[in-house]
């Protein structure tokens, strides 16, 4: 079954370094997602992106955070200048039809450490 | 604002027994609700649920929506050390982001 595959899984950076994390959607979804979840928390919306544009953002997604599809297949999230608060694992995820549809479906996760 | 609220927020029960966890919502413009099953990384989808009183029956799992009383539940019966996980409840509204609830903690013991 096609799956959502998020590179690396574990990424240790210091506070004030960019990071960005890796996603390859499942191929034929056309909608996109990064969710985040600290430790012990709620797992929290943070933008959508669909037909190469960002369509939606949680009040999270600040001006430190950007998504780009760069090619046909990757999705990334960039965070600049990393905070201590900004640890936590992210998720990507996709779905194939517009919401309400189609349910989305998680990657494994990259779980950022900012030291 | 959105929110989902699940209960209990932990359970402990043995194997075999039938378990009945808890979503309530207040969803703008709601449009479905999701369950979602968290072991150790991903949430893994069980359910989407977009009409009222239809049973969604997976194996041992099935859920319920009750788009009047804003709730749903999820029950697990005959319940296996594997089911134990942290099961997620989600809605999903005129905003395209899902809202998650804090998740059940469930526990089987053997």
């Amino acid at each position: 079954e096609p799956e959502v595959t998020q590179t690396p899984s574990h990424q240790v950076t210091q506070m004030g370094q960019e990071v960005i994390l890796r996603c390859v959607p499942i191929s034929n979804h056309l909608y996109f997602y990064w969710y985040r979840q600290i430790l012990g928390q709620k797992v929290e919306f943070l933008v959508s992106f669909y037909n190469n544009e960002i369509s939606e953002k949680s009040e999270i997604f600040d001006d430190q955070f950007s998504v780009e599809r760069p090619d046909g297949s990757n999705f990334t999230l960039k965070i600049r200048s990393t905070k201590l608060e900004d640890s936590a694992m992210y998720f990507c995820a996709s779905r194939r039809d517009r919401p309400g549809n189609s349910p989305l479906h998680f990657g494994n996760g990259t779980r950022l450490t900012v030291t | 604002e959105d929110k989902v609220v699940q209960s209990p927020l932990s359970l402990v029960v043995h194997e075999g027994d039938t378990v009945t966890l808890n979503c309530s919502y207040e969803v703008t413009n709601f449009r479905s609700l999701l369950w979602y099953k968290q072991e150790k990384k991903a949430p893994t989808f069980l359910f989407m649920l977009t009409s009222s009183g239809i049973e969604k029956k997976s194996g041992r799992l099935s859920s319920i929506l009750d788009k009047k009383e804003l709730f749903s539940i999820l029950n697990i019966t005959a319940t296996q050390t594997g089911d134990s996980a942290i099961y997620l409840c989600a809605g999903g509204g005129g905003a395209d982001g899902l809202t998650f609830g804090k998740g059940t903690h469930l526990i089987i013991q053997p």
